[in-house]
């Protein structure tokens, strides 16, 4: 079964701390690897997508990362405004479906 | 401003009552989504369709139906048949061609039934 596990649940960091929230997988045949911000009470903000192990993209602060199993989202320096749930989803082994991890939620205090 | 709208923001009904929630989209988008999400859970697929006059069940479809007449509009009706109707609702929309991906979704609708 196609399944995507994110770690930890919840971190908390000092502002400037930086830190990695990770993404695990299993799907067969990797079609893409997708990283959103969720605010609360609002819908998730589509931040990137991976597509091959080694890829790598940037967004101020943020970097994410790919490799056969999983991927890691970088942050460096974070500041309050960072505080969200970060969501990764890989869509499902021969379906249309995207599957999501439950999220972690990331407090930056300053 | 191209995006989607979902209305209204908050929906308050009684248990036995059927509700639709609206979604529009204007970025031309063919496929649509729809998505519940409860605390603790990742988002779990309702109903999804990729093209007009056309949708699917998805992992959680029981309680709920759908209609696609236009394409930038993809109502959900809650009905009375959902057993757990309480929950954040998301709409969301990609190009068809990466369906599987780059998905944009609205800011939800939170509904509660009493």
């Amino acid at each position: 079964e196609d399944q995507v596990t994110q770690s930890p649940e919840a971190l908390r960091l000092q502002e400037g701390e930086s830190s990695s929230l990770n993404c695990s997988y299993t799907v067969s045949g990797l079609r893409g690897l997708f990283w959103y911000r969720q605010d609360p009470g609002k819908g998730p903000e589509f931040l990137f997508t991976l597509y091959s192990a080694g890829e790598e993209k940037e967004k101020e602060r943020l970097k994410a990362t790919l490799t056969k199993k999983e991927s890691f989202l970088h942050i460096t320096a974070p500041k309050p405004e960072d505080s969200a749930t970060y969501l990764c989803a890989v869509p499902g082994g021969g379906s249309e479906k995207l599957v999501f991890g439950k999220g972690t939620k990331l407090t930056v205090n300053p | 401003d191209g995006g989607i709208t979902q209305s209204p923001k908050y929906l308050f009904r009684k248990e036995g009552q059927n509700v639709t929630l609206s979604c529009e989209q204007n970025l031309n988008h063919d496929a649509m989504y729809w998505y519940r999400q409860d605390p603790g859970q990742g988002l779990r697929l309702i109903y999804y369709s990729q093209i007009v006059n056309d949708f699917q069940k998805g992992d959680i479809a029981e309680g709920y139906s759908v209609s696609r007449e236009k394409k930038e509009s993809f109502p959900l009706t809650v009905t009375s048949a959902q057993k757990n109707p309480t929950a954040f609702y998301l709409c969301a929309s990609s190009i068809r061609e990466m369906a599987m991906g780059e998905q944009y979704f609205g800011p939800g609708t939170r509904l509660t039934v009493t």
